[in-house]
């Protein structure tokens, strides 16, 4: 089986800050993880992806995300936060690598201050 | 990439009665899903939509409640029946085309009043 759990179901950061989402998975066999990024009234984008090529994985919009085996994280991270980034953020696991039957964990809400 | 189109994008409906929600995508694809997220909750896999046969559901999600149809390979449906203010949700519809990451449609706002 697996999961995803998701700490924090809000952030706040100030613009320009950095911004910090944790995500912790579980699995009995080599995940492939996910981020995707929900804004108001829209359906989910693909922020990025790990299927193993590489550790440090980069995304759109300035994101990127690390996979630690050893901690079963994959943290995404952005050095500095924009208005544009407060939406919903939503780390999920697959089994593929394609992100069929994705595993979804709770989401966390990212507020931007000015 | 390929665009998801779900109708309806927003509904309200009474309880008791059935809704179907259509997902149509602009090209083929080899795989279609079906996720809910309910108010204040992650997304949930409801079931993958096989063309010409029966879906393949969840645990916890059975057919007579979400019957869904894939005729085609760019078509399916999800009917959610005999609703209840339980089934008040957002209804995504996802699908994969070879070795592309599968993508999602804007979702179907359902109210069950």
């Amino acid at each position: 089986a697996q999961s995803v759990t998701q700490l924090g179901s809000h952030v706040s950061v100030s613009e320009g800050a950095l911004v910090l989402l944790r995500c912790n998975y579980s699995s009995s066999v080599p995940p492939y993880l996910f981020w995707y990024v929900q804004y108001p009234n829209q359906g989910l984008q693909l922020l990025l992806k790990y299927t193993s090529a590489a550790t440090l994985v980069k995304g759109i919009n300035g994101f990127e995300a690390e996979f630690k085996k050893s901690e079963t994280s994959f943290h995404l991270t952005k050095p500095s936060a924009h208005m544009s980034d407060a939406a919903e953020y939503f780390c999920a696991v697959s089994r593929e690598t394609s992100g069929s039957r994705l595993t979804f964990g709770e989401g966390t809400q990212l507020t931007v201050n000015p | 990439s390929a665009v998801i189109s779900q109708k309806p994008s927003r509904d309200i409906c009474q309880r008791g009665t059935s809704l179907t929600i259509q997902c149509q995508v602009d090209s083929q694809v080899t795989m279609m899903f079906w996720y809910r997220q309910q108010p204040g909750q992650s997304l949930t896999l409801i079931a993958t939509a096989n063309q010409g046969s029966e879906a393949t559901y969840e645990s916890g999600f059975v057919i007579d409640k979400f019957p869904i149809s894939r005729p085609n390979l760019t078509f399916s449906t999800l009917t959610v029946s005999n609703m209840s203010p339980e089934d008040s949700s957002i209804y995504l519809c996802s699908a994969l085309q070879g070795d592309a990451i599968a993508f999602f449609g804007q979702g179907t706002r359902l109210t069950v009043v």
